[in-house]
């Protein structure tokens, strides 16, 4: 059973457009995570959601919004995508607010055109 | 700006040889972790090393943390084609009260068969 999976795998879009990526774990833990890894690998924290609530925003533009309809999802949308907006995605949860040892999704590859 | 910065960006070794990989951090840290990256797949945590600990091992991997020189390695031994991947390393720091892992770049590692 995957414990942090991700849909879709891939996005490929349209400048402009409105697309949402969906994330869910089975893991019971509270602490939710979305990043974000560019062409060079390196990995930069958007935000975090703890049992619901919001707990990190980081610099993202406010075209990213994150929802958390439980403390088992966290999903993200993004409105009017631009070119920029190209990398992949990554889902990540951890037993607590501490820390100690992240779950990451297999990731969704966002291409847009 | 960003927390942890690994070296070698990339590292080429042969089946059976150990590989190094280095990782410097700017700030105080409560722990200092290990993820490993294969390619198009989700980060895998590896090993957990807190910052009153100045080694640990598991398995293959053995981790060291100098928090004088902020500064922490990952040796794997006796490598394996199946090593090859994208490590990275990862801090948590709270005394800002931020509570999300910080990640380097990675490095990039290739065991020849």
């Amino acid at each position: 059973d995957t414990a942090v999976s991700q849909t879709p795998k891939y996005l490929v879009t349209q400048m402009g457009n409105d697309k949402s990526i969906k994330c869910e774990q089975n893991l019971g833990h509270d602490t939710m995570y979305w990043y974000k890894q560019d062409s060079k690998k390196f990995l930069k924290i958007m935000f975090s959601y703890n049992n619901k609530e919001l707990i990190i925003n980081e610099t993202v533009p406010n075209r990213f919004s994150p929802k958390s309809p439980d403390k088992a999802h966290l999903n993200l949308h993004i409105n009017s995508l631009e070119l920029g907006d190209s990398a992949v995605y990554f889902c990540a949860s951890s037993q607590d607010r501490t820390g100690y040892g992240y779950t990451f999704g297999s990731g969704t590859r966002l291409t847009v055109v | 700006s960003q927390q942890g910065e690994e070296d070698p960006q990339a590292l080429s070794i042969q089946e059976g040889e150990n590989a190094t990989m280095n990782c410097s951090y700017k700030t105080s840290i409560n722990n200092l972790q290990w993820y490993r990256q294969n390619s198009g797949r989700g980060l895998v945590h590896l090993i957990l090393i807190r910052s009153n600990e100045r080694e640990k091992h598991s398995g293959r991997l053995r981790v060291t943390l100098d928090t004088s020189k902020k500064s922490s390695s990952l040796l794997i031994t006796a490598s394996r084609a199946a090593d090859t991947a994208s490590y990275f390393c990862a801090t948590a720091y709270m005394d800002t009260g931020r509570r999300a892992l910080t990640f380097g770049s990675g490095t990039r590692l290739q065991v020849q068969p």
